[in-house]
């Protein structure tokens, strides 16, 4: 089982461009979530992908969008970067869970951004 | 959402016990407590959760006080690569199958040899 993966492992940008993250889930897992991780912060949540559609939204401005495919791999884009775009991309995929129960959220080792 | 305090650092010697605790005084009644850990230049990986009853894995033990109004993850032996930030996070059930996780700053462990 190959867990999560994330593509590229690290991405340098320039002010204005836009940029896209790849991951793909852990075998089995259907939904997945983006989270941005700012220097010598916690993770904060952007968005959820289940069934090709976000279901759930941080607060994010309208520059990052999202993707998910038919096999659960999903894609985070992200217009007209701005330097504080700059961080750690990390990719957490899961299972749907039923009202009452909750999951476990595997990571992947994240996509490092610099926007210059 | 509920809101959690954990201390920013703590330290400990290698192979003794370490116990790190956690508030989370406004939780509600279906919220799982989850305990997720993060190694330098690593991605969270999950170490834990429960939701009323004390809870053991290979990794750590969870021990959630009576009121749920707070837990302490215990790790029983530290080691060198127990060396992380570990986060407290109680997760948000937003129906649908969905929840999400809210990462507060976390607790970073030193553990000294």
């Amino acid at each position: 089982d190959a867990g999560v993966t994330q593509s590229p492992t690290h991405l340098i940008k320039t002010r204005g461009q836009q940029v896209t993250l790849r991951c793909s889930p852990k075998s089995g897992h259907d939904t997945v979530s983006w989270y941005q991780q700012a220097l010598g912060q916690g993770p904060q949540f952007i968005f959820q992908y289940y069934e090709e559609e976000e279901r759930q939204r941080g607060n994010f401005p309208d520059r990052f969008s999202g993707h998910q495919f038919p096999n659960y791999s999903s894609e985070l884009n992200v217009n007209a970067l701005l330097l504080g775009d700059s961080a750690l991309y990390l990719c957490a995929s899961s299972s749907r869970v039923r009202t009452g129960s909750t999951d476990t959220q595997y990571f992947g080792p994240g996509t490092r951004l610099t926007v210059l | 959402d509920a809101k959690t305090t954990q201390p920013n650092s703590m330290e400990s010697n290698e192979e003794e016990p370490v116990h790190l605790p956690c508030n989370h005084s406004t939780i509600s009644g279906t919220d799982y407590i989850h305990w997720y850990r993060q190694l330098p230049s690593q991605g969270p990986e999950y170490v834990i959760h429960g939701l009323t009853s004390n809870v053991n894995n290979r990794m750590a033990s969870l021990a959630i006080a009576e009121d749920r109004k707070s837990s302490t993850l215990i790790l029983h032996r530290a080691t060198l690569r127990d060396a992380a930030v570990y986060y407290c996070i109680p997760d948000q059930y937003s129906g649908a199958g969905s929840y999400q996780l809210t990462f507060g700053k976390g607790t970073k462990l030193s553990v000294i040899p």
